[in-house]
């Protein structure tokens, strides 16, 4: 079974620029998660999803950051524009069940913003 | 407010010495508390949750609510234990607030 995937895996852009990161969750997993580690920092989360629909966003930094899941399958997540801070590591992760606390993992996707 | 503190970015044992890696949480309700486990060059994924009480690769973790403490502890640690160790809470709506890691590293 195909795990969480990311792409893409190492983006490089210049302040002001806009990236779209992707996600595809597991097969059949309602539940997506964005979560994003700063340099030295721990793993924040950002924002939910159940299918399609944003069920907690309350850790979105501000308005420069749109996720999307169109369909409830897949989920992107925007950065425009992009500003020096928001250079980090993007995991996305899909759960089948709430409450069960095991979510499962993409690679990330690492951002550098110069 | 829900917080996490793992106090130790690295650890560093030889192979067959003691491991506990600290984890101090600070949360008003019950909370349910994890670790999740991200070895060299792969995911970041679930290795326990007290909620099983399991052991796990020879880990075990108790949950004091006293201390607001969740350990991680292994007896003999083996060089393939080595990784970035990250505690988790959760307030049942699996929106985890996780510490900063402790990068635990066994030399033989």
């Amino acid at each position: 079974e195909a795990g969480v995937t990311q792409f893409p895996s190492h983006s490089v852009i210049e302040k002001g620029q806009t990236v779209t990161l992707r996600c595809d969750p597991i097969s059949g997993h309602d539940n997506l998660y964005w979560y994003r580690r700063v340099m030295g920092k721990e793993i924040k989360f950002l924002l939910h999803f159940v299918k399609e629909s944003k069920q907690d966003e309350s850790g979105m930094p501000n308005n420069r950051f749109l996720a999307e899941r169109t369909g409830g399958t897949y989920s992107t997540l925007k950065v425009q524009p992009a500003e020096l801070e928001d250079s980090g590591v993007y995991f996305c992760a899909s759960s089948q069940r709430q409450g069960t606390g095991e979510l499962f993992f993409g690679e990330g996707s690492r951002l550098t913003v110069l | 407010a829900q917080r996490v503190t793992q106090p130790e970015k690295l650890l560093s044992v030889f192979k067959g010495a003691p491991v506990e890696l600290k984890c101090n949480y600070s949360y008003s309700g019950s909370p349910e508390l994890f670790w999740y486990v991200q070895y060299s060059r792969q995911r970041l994924q679930l290795l326990l949750r007290h909620i099983s009480r399991e052991s796990i690769k020879g880990f075990t973790a108790d949950l004091n609510k006293g201390e607001t403490s969740f350990h991680l502890k292994k007896p003999f640690a083996q060089e393939e234990d080595s990784a970035m160790y990250y505690c988790a809470l959760s307030n049942g709506f699996q929106k985890l607030v996780f510490g900063t890691g402790t990068r635990l590293l066994v030399s033989p």
